[in-house]
C-alpha cells in the first residue's frame, strides 16, 4: 500500500531536549516536505526537498533541521525544542507534477 | 504562487450537492488549481486538480471559470463522511515550494 509514515504520532517533551520525527514514503517520490499546522494559521511549510541531498527552507524554518540522505526518508530534527514549536506536524511526498500524499501527523507538545 | 480565498464555513444537507467556491484572481497561466480535504486532524487528502478544463473523478467535479479566476469543487451527493476542511491551492505543476494553503472551508454535512 502506498503510504507516508511518521513516527512518533504523539510526543510530549521538555524544552531543550533534542528530538527527531521520522518520515518515510514507499512511493519512490522525489519531493518531500514538512508542514506544521496551528489553529488559525493553517498549514505552513517548514522545509522541502526536491531529491536526495537537495533541501531548502519553506516559510517557517527557524528552529528546525532536515536531512535527505535516502530518497524514502526525510527526518525533521528539533535541536532545542521550545514551547512555540508545540504543533501538529505533517510530512508529505509527491512525484513531479503529481499531487502530494500526506502522513498521518505527529502531535508534538513541548513543555 | 497565487493566493486563494475561500469562505470559512459552509453547510450542506446529506444527499445534496455541496458546491465549494474558491477565488484565485491572481492565478498565472501555468498554475494548476488543486483541492485537498482534511478530516479532523488527519493528513490532508488529495481530491482533484485542473488547469483550465473542467475535471471529474470518482470523488468530485472541478469547475474552473473561463478566465480561471475562480473555481468550484462539487461533491455531487454529500455524505456525513464528507464533513471536513476543504483547501483550494494553486501551484505550478511539479513545484512544491512554498505552497500557500490558507485556512480552507469547513464543510458540515448535516443529516
Amino acid at each position: 500500500e502506498a503510504q507516508v509514515t511518521q513516527n512518533p504520532r504523539y510526543l510530549i517533551t521538555v524544552t531543550g531536549k533534542k528530538l527527531t520525527v521520522t518520515c518515510s514514503q514507499n512511493m519512490n517520490h522525489e519531493y518531500m516536505s514538512w508542514y506544521r499546522q496551528d489553529p488559525g494559521l493553517g498549514l505552513r511549510q517548514i522545509y522541502y526537498s526536491m531529491n536526495v541531498e537537495v533541501t531548502d527552507k519553506g516559510d517557517v524554518p527557524e528552529g528546525y533541521k532536515v536531512s535527505r540522505k535516502e530518497k524514502r526518508n526525510f527526518p525533521l530534527i528539533l535541536e532545542s525544542p521550545s514551547p512555540n514549536q508545540t504543533s501538529l506536524y505533517f510530512c508529505a511526498s509527491s512525484s513531479e507534477r503529481r499531487e502530494q500524499y500526506f502522513g498521518p501527523g505527529t502531535r508534538l507538545t513541548v513543555t | 504562487d497565487a493566493k486563494t480565498t475561500q469562505p470559512p464555513s459552509m453547510d450542506c444537507a446529506e444527499g445534496r450537492a455541496a458546491n465549494l467556491p474558491c477565488n484565485h484572481s491572481t492565478i498565472s497561466g501555468n498554475e494548476y488549481v488543486y483541492w485537498y480535504r482534511q478530516i479532523h486532524s488527519q493528513g490532508p487528502q488529495y481530491i482533484i486538480h485542473g488547469l483550465k478544463n473542467n475535471e471529474t473523478n470518482e470523488m468530485a467535479s472541478l469547475i474552473i471559470t473561463e478566465d480561471r479566476k475562480s473555481s468550484t469543487l462539487i461533491l455531487p451527493h454529500a455524505t456525513l463522511r464528507d464533513t471536513a476542511v476543504y483547501y483550494c491551492i494553486v501551484r505550478v505543476a511539479g513545484n512544491n515550494r512554498k505552497l500557500i494553503w490558507g485556512l480552507g472551508t469547513s464543510l458540515a454535512v448535516n443529516p
